[in-house]
């Protein structure tokens, strides 16, 4: 059985970089599949960050795409986030997930997320 | 970029009732990169539908997807008590993906 779990700071300070890490468990990151990112603001609708495949392949939100970078770990298989210069504005619970890209694209697997407050 | 908008908003029936739900783009979308999600207060999305019409796996069958082009529908055929939730559409195209901005369909 497949399972992501995130896990980073709950809070952090404005101007400064978020990172959150996606730990996947019954599956091995480089065996296929993209790996993405989603958040969703309090009270709010869903937004894509972006995904990755196999390390080298990398898509970003155009509206966030200068703040953000994603990376994977296959030693650890695992893979993670940063967001750099947050704000308010990036208060958010975010989700990681596994992106389905045959028969369809969809992301069938999501961790149970995590909340992110950028608070000084 | 595709901006998907969902209608209505909100979507007040009584259990046993139909759901429609409508998801529009605002360019023509690959059905095979349409999907619907559910969402229930506290928990992540879940996958319902893919490819704008496939269940995904363990989804009941009173939950069907259709649409082409720019016009995609969720259709719920009898509102059962755990169905009450919020719904999203999301696609897929040029490696870039958005989500629509969510159906709640609530008790009434």
């Amino acid at each position: 059985q497949v399972q992501l779990q995130e896990s980073g700071p709950g809070l952090v300070k404005p101007s400064e970089t978020l990172s959150l890490t996606c730990a996947v468990s019954g599956y091995s990151i480089s065996s296929g599949y993209y790996w993405g990112w989603i958040r969703q603001p309090p009270g709010k609708g869903l937004e894509w960050i972006g995904s990755i495949y196999h390390s080298e392949n990398t898509y970003y939100n155009s509206s966030l795409k200068s703040r953000v970078t994603i990376s994977v770990d296959t030693s650890k298989n695992q893979f993670s986030l940063k967001l750099s210069s947050v704000t308010a504005a990036d208060t958010a619970v975010y989700y990681c997930a596994r992106l389905k890209i045959t028969d369809g694209t969809a992301f069938d697997i999501w961790g149970q997320g995590t909340m992110v407050t950028v608070s000084s | 970029e595709i901006v998907l908008t969902q209608s209505p908003g909100t979507l007040s029936l009584s259990p046993g009732e139909r759901a429609t739900l409508s998801c529009r783009a605002s360019q023509s979308v690959n059905s095979t990169y349409l999907a619907w999600y559910q969402q229930k207060p506290g928990q992540a999305p879940r996958l319902l539908i893919y490819g704008a019409s496939t269940r995904a796996t363990g989804i009941p069958d009173r939950f069907s997807g259709s649409g082409s082009g720019t016009d995609f529908t969720l259709t719920i055929s009898r509102l059962e008590p755990e169905d009450f939730a919020v719904y999203y559409c999301q696609q897929y195209g040029n490696s870039l993906l958005t989500f629509g901005g969510g159906t709640k369909v609530e008790i009434k």
